[in-house]
């Protein structure tokens, strides 16, 4: 089974910090993502990767940068948390033999910046 | 933007009934999936179905899917406790991008 796994579960930061989560996925899959969901939303598309070092912004960038230095590890970075980037942060990976087309979750970080 | 929309957002279903959601997008696709997120957690894929397909069928789900007015059923029969969750519509467009729909929040009655 594919297994994705994301650093924390609950996180609480203060506005101004550095913030880091971490993404790992077990199935040499090509692709990963970053998504926040927010209540009446739905899912948003922050950034996402489809290979090592690549990166290309989805739909809400800004205020968000992400690092890919091995094909496993996808990390989302938040420069300098604000209280609007509380939210439920999920990691997804896709790809693979076949290129299959669905997306494998992580649990969710629900990040909570005072 | 792509991103699909989740017709009803709510709904409320006795044990054994059969529970819908519909769901529409805007432009062309590759694909249309159905994700279930239960409270709190992660999405977990349901099924997928291609753009040249009618309908597709997995256990007790049934998906259709009309291309002429862009828009996709998730059918669960014989609904469970377990069933209780957010149901996700999502279109795949470009590589491997999706665009999720705002959710379907349904609650199973034992």
């Amino acid at each position: 089974d594919v297994k994705v796994t994301q650093s924390s579960r609950y996180l609480v930061k203060r506005t101004g910090e550095k913030v880091f989560l971490e993404c790992v996925q077990d199935m040499d899959h090509e692709n990963m993502f970053w998504y926040r969901q927010d209540p009446g939303l739905g899912l948003r598309l922050i950034y996402f990767s489809y290979d090592v070092k690549m990166k290309e912004k989805g739909d809400i960038p800004e205020g968000y940068s992400v690092s890919r230095e091995k094909k496993e590890r996808f990390s989302l970075i938040l420069e300098s948390a604000s209280t609007n980037q509380t939210s439920m942060y999920l990691c997804a990976s896709s790809g693979g033999q076949g290129q299959r087309h669905e997306q494998y979750f992580g649990p969710g970080t629900r990040l909570t910046v005072t | 933007s792509q991103q699909g929309e989740e017709d009803p957002q709510a709904l409320s279903i006795q044990e054994g009934e059969n529970a819908t959601m519909n769901c529409s997008y805007k432009t062309s696709i590759n694909n249309l999936q159905w994700y279930r997120q239960n409270s709190g957690r992660g999405l977990v894929h349901l099924i997928l179905i291609r753009s040249n397909e009618r309908e597709k069928h997995s256990g007790r789900l049934r998906v259709t899917l009309d291309t002429s007015k862009k828009s996709s059923s998730l059918l669960i029969t014989a609904s469970r406790a377990a069933d209780t969750a957010s149901y996700f519509c999502a279109t795949e467009y470009g590589n491997n991008r999706l665009a999720f729909g705002k959710g379907n929040q349904v609650v199973v009655i034992p």
